[in-house]
């Protein structure tokens, strides 16, 4: 089946350190991928998109890399600061060719930041 | 804040019960999504509504429901509760439905069945 999965449930760092957050998927017909984010008590909000035919893809303070050969995704957020705490969700959508894709979502990430 | 209004923030009912939550799209947007999130399932993607035709299915019981109108709002209906219906309900839109379009999510509706 079809699903998207995140190695770690949380991750703690140190304000200013690097984080990344990484994500496994299965079905190699999903070739978009999408970084959210979501604080508590509210939506996901987007963070960063890469589409498959890209390996690397940059935002500001963010850099989301995919390697369709071992079906692996992760997110980076570079001088993480507090505000940057929160889950963070990788979804995945299969490309019909057309207006249909479900997004698949992983579990979730809880990322704490320690000043 | 995305643009996406959702409504009622919170909604406590009991098993049995039917409940109707209501999303107003971002302005301009024609596609509607339902999503549920429950701790045990995460973000499950329900139904999308695409200028009030229904474009794709998730994974919706058959208790469930929705429609979008003509002015865009959608609504989802719950029927039958569960206390496993239990979870926060998102909408998100996005502009045309189409497949690698960011959608934006609302702020959700907290759905406690007792």
């Amino acid at each position: 089946g079809e699903s998207v999965g995140l190695h770690l449930p949380t991750l703690s760092v140190q304000e200013g350190d690097n984080s990344i957050i990484n994500c496994a998927y299965s079905n190699s017909a999903s070739d978009y991928f999408i970084w959210y984010k979501q604080e508590s008590g509210k939506g996901p909000q987007f963070i960063i998109d890469i589409r498959s035919n890209m390996d690397k893809r940059q935002g500001q303070r963010v850099t989301v890399l995919l390697n369709k050969t071992v079906k692996h995704l992760s997110l980076q957020i570079a001088a993480t600061q507090p505000g940057d705490s929160a889950v963070y969700f990788c979804a995945g959508r299969m490309d019909y060719g057309g207006s249909q894709g479900n997004l698949i979502f992983g579990k979730g990430t809880k990322l704490s930041v320690k000043p | 804040d995305s643009g996406v209004t959702q409504t009622p923030k919170h909604l406590i009912t009991a098993t049995g019960q039917r409940v109707t939550l209501r999303c107003s799209p971002r302005s301009g947007d024609l596609s509607v999504y339902w999503y549920q999130q429950s701790l045990d399932q995460g973000l499950q993607f329900l139904i999308q509504y695409y200028n009030g035709e229904e474009r794709a299915k998730g994974n919706i019981l058959e208790r469930f429901s929705a429609q979008q109108f003509p002015d865009l709002h959608s609504e989802l209906n719950l029927s039958s509760l569960e206390l496993g219906d239990s979870a926060l309900y998102f909408c998100a839109s996005s502009v045309q439905g189409q497949t690698k379009e960011t959608q934006y999510f609302g702020p959700g509706t907290r759905l406690l069945v007792l």
